[in-house]
């Protein structure tokens, strides 16, 4: 058990529905990312968020968003949902600072939400 | 893009030690080889990591060479429940952008 938590395990939907995926990190940490893995593209970054501010993007999709509340929990929003959209949902928790850090940020994985788009 | 190369698949013997080769010739001074291993669709476990001297923790042994342009993680008896696919990653750390960058990785299976 990694300490991550993520709601819910499995969701299904249609296509052109929204849909939020709730993640809360590690006691203490304050960077929360989020990744995607589908079958045809692996594991893929998409967001990083620390202490509510967002720091980095990856290939996050316009349809997709993400926050960060003062609890430090985090949400991912996606919305007018596509077949493609079908995949694993993972979040990771880490310690991370916000600037240059001599030490090692380690991202620990919640178990993951299964999307799968009807 | 992930800068690593590793062997799509390996086998190993339950009881035996398993080892697992990574290649990252274009490693740069300031990144860290992460290893994570991800169990059938479960989250992404952290296993070690390391920056040029050799690593042990209670899951594995991480040797990287003296040029840090390859690697090897080590699970010293493996068993069945070690079967995941591993990663090889390489990362700076620090700086404003801490995205993992996962390759295919290596599907080890462990056989009976």
């Amino acid at each position: 058990d990694s300490g991550v938590t993520q709601t819910p395990k499995h969701l299904i939907t249609a296509t052109g529905q929204r849909v939020t995926l709730r993640c809360s990190p590690r006691s203490g940490d304050l960077s929360v990312y989020w990744y995607q893995q589908s079958l045809d593209q692996g594991l893929q970054f998409l967001i990083h968020y620390y202490n509510g501010e967002e720091r980095a993007k990856g290939n996050i999709l316009e349809r997709f968003s993400a926050q960060q509340f003062p609890d430090l929990h985090s949400e991912l929003n996606l919305s007018s949902l596509e077949l493609g959209d079908s995949a694993l949902y993972f979040c990771a928790s880490s310690v991370a600072s916000g600037g240059h850090s001599t030490f090692q940020e380690t991202q620990y994985f919640g178990p993951g939400t299964r999307l799968l788009v009807l | 893009d992930a800068k690593t190369t590793q062997p799509p698949s390996m086998d190993c013997a339950e009881g035996r030690a398993a080892n697992l080769p990574c290649n990252h010739s274009t490693i740069s001074g300031n990144e860290y080889v992460y290893w994570y291993r991800q169990i059938h669709s479960q989250g992404p476990q952290y296993i070690i990591h390391g920056l040029k001297n050799n690593e042990t923790n209670e899951m594995a042994s991480l040797i990287i060479t003296e040029d840090r342009k390859s690697s090897t993680l080590i699970l010293p008896h493996a068993t069945l429940r070690d079967t995941a696919v591993y990663y090889c990653i390489v990362r700076v750390v620090g700086g404003s952008n801490y995205k993992l960058t996962f390759g295919k990785g290596t599907l080890l299976t462990v056989n009976p």
